[in-house]
């Protein structure tokens, strides 16, 4: 049963480039979230997806957008990226029927120089 | 708005030993599920244990049990028989009825030979 999958696993950009960050839900699931990880902080939710629609937002700018795929893969798109975009970013899968518990990938560590 | 504060930014214990780890929480919500997260040098958040709030009993899993006060908004966690597997960042976190996490600062464990 193959688990939450990212890509790619690290990345270094530069201020104002954009950069786009993958994500294969858990076998079964059919909801992704997106969390931004800060160094020695807890997750910040960014958005949730479901049925290839955005359902949740935190406060996150508009320069963070995603998209959900018929496959229920999801990407996360950063654009004009600032240095206090360097993060850990981690996708979250769940089925919606079931007990909600969230099940992590092992994140794409995000550099901004 | 949900809220979770761990007030211990970091643990140690001794192999064998037990030890607790603090969590307290603020939510308007009466159906909300509350969970122990840890993640690892290598990053990934892999769940711990789980604790619905309609329940009264609290949850166990293996060497790690929650003391859940609700009334007092607490949710601690006790981990049995340390073992140096159990070295990591300690995350506590709720659901909220949009299937959101917020997560606490975290507790960096480390238990000692």
């Amino acid at each position: 049963d193959a688990g939450v999958t990212q890509s790619p696993t690290h990345l270094i950009k530069t201020r104002g480039q954009q950069v786009t960050l993958r994500c294969s839900p858990k076998s079964g699931h059919d909801t992704v979230s997106w969390y931004q990880q800060a160094l020695g902080q807890g997750p910040q939710f960014i958005f949730q997806y479901y049925e290839e629609e955005e359902r949740q937002r935190g406060n996150f700018p508009d320069r963070f957008s995603g998209h959900q795929f018929p496959n229920y893969s999801s990407e996360l798109n950063v654009n004009a990226l600032l240095l206090g975009d360097s993060a850990l970013y981690l996708c979250a899968s769940t089925f919606t029927a079931s007990t909600d518990t969230q099940y992590f990938g092992p994140g794409t560590r995000l550099t901004v120089l | 708005a949900q809220t979770v504060t761990q007030s211990q930014p970091e643990m140690s214990v001794q192999e064998a030993e037990t030890v607790t780890l603090s969590c307290t929480y603020d939510t308007s919500e009466n159906n909300y599920y509350l969970f122990w997260y840890k993640q690892p040098p290598s990053r990934q958040m892999i769940l711990v244990i789980r604790q619905e709030a309609y329940k009264q009993q609290n949850a166990t899993e293996n060497r790690f049990s929650v003391n859940f006060q609700k009334a007092a908004k607490s949710f601690s966690l006790k981990i049995s028989d340390s073992q140096l597997g159990d070295t990591a960042m300690y995350f506590c976190a709720s659901l909220n009825a949009g299937n959101m996490l917020t997560f606490g600062g975290g507790t960096r464990l480390m238990v000692k030979p």
